[in-house]
């Protein structure tokens, strides 16, 4: 079946854009995470859906960054006012309800790139 | 911010030798995972090891995991140049669903 799916893939954008990334979750997985790495590091933890409540969203930078989840489905990470620091992959992953066994899987990730 | 600490941040060896990787972390878990990353893009998840567990094998990969020391290792056997990429340690920490990624150590398998 299809895996996880983001888009765009790549996003060049002057600074003080807005910028919507998108990504589309196994179907059937009820939990969706936004993730971000910045070059040559590990990733941070932005945001967590479980259907389309944001029970945590603690790893969000700044007011800038929003995110909304229909259903089950599609979720949209929104950067308001770009800046430079927010240069870096984005990576979304989705999981199903598995308790400690829990397993996500990701997606290519969007390499967000602000002039 | 990151919990976990890697080691090495970056391995060179040659086809056919074992790579050992160790992850450090802070807080309780429910389970510690291994993803693997080529050229910064998709992770690809390789093995989970729950907290009740001390060593689990797939395959050529086999994981430890020392809850006491909060440390866990993963070993690589008989590695080919396929095996260059990004391996990053993650936790589920006790609490929360999203995973808190380490640093990585990055793998290069010269053929």
């Amino acid at each position: 079946g299809a895996g996880v799916s983001q888009s765009p893939s790549n996003k060049v954008t002057e600074k003080g854009k807005d910028v919507e990334l998108r990504c589309d979750p196994i179907s059937g997985h009820t939990a969706l995470y936004w993730y971000r790495q910045r070059l040559g590091q590990g990733l941070e933890f932005l945001i967590y859906f479980q259907g389309n409540s944001a029970p945590d969203k603690s790893g969000l930078p700044s007011d800038r960054f929003s995110a909304e989840r229909t259903g089950e489905s599609v979720s949209t990470l929104t950067i308001q006012r770009t800046q430079q620091e927010d240069s870096a992959v984005y990576l979304c992953a989705s999981s199903s309800r598995q308790g400690a066994r829990e397993t996500q899987y990701f997606g290519p990730g969007t390499r967000l790139l602000v002039l | 911010s990151q919990q976990g600490e890697e080691d090495p941040q970056a391995l060179s060896i040659q086809e056919g030798e074992n790579a050992t990787m160790n992850c450090s972390y802070k807080t309780s878990i429910n389970n510690l995972q291994w993803y693997r990353q080529n050229s910064g893009r998709g992770l690809v998840h390789l093995i989970l090891i729950r907290s009740n567990e001390r060593e689990k094998h797939s395959g050529r990969l086999r994981v430890t995991l020392d809850t006491s020391k909060k440390s866990s290792s993963l070993l690589i056997t008989a590695s080919r140049a396929a095996d260059t990429a990004s391996y990053f340690c993650a936790t589920l920490d006790t609490g929360r669903r999203a995973l808190t990624f380490g640093s990585g150590t990055r793998l290069q398998v010269q053929p």
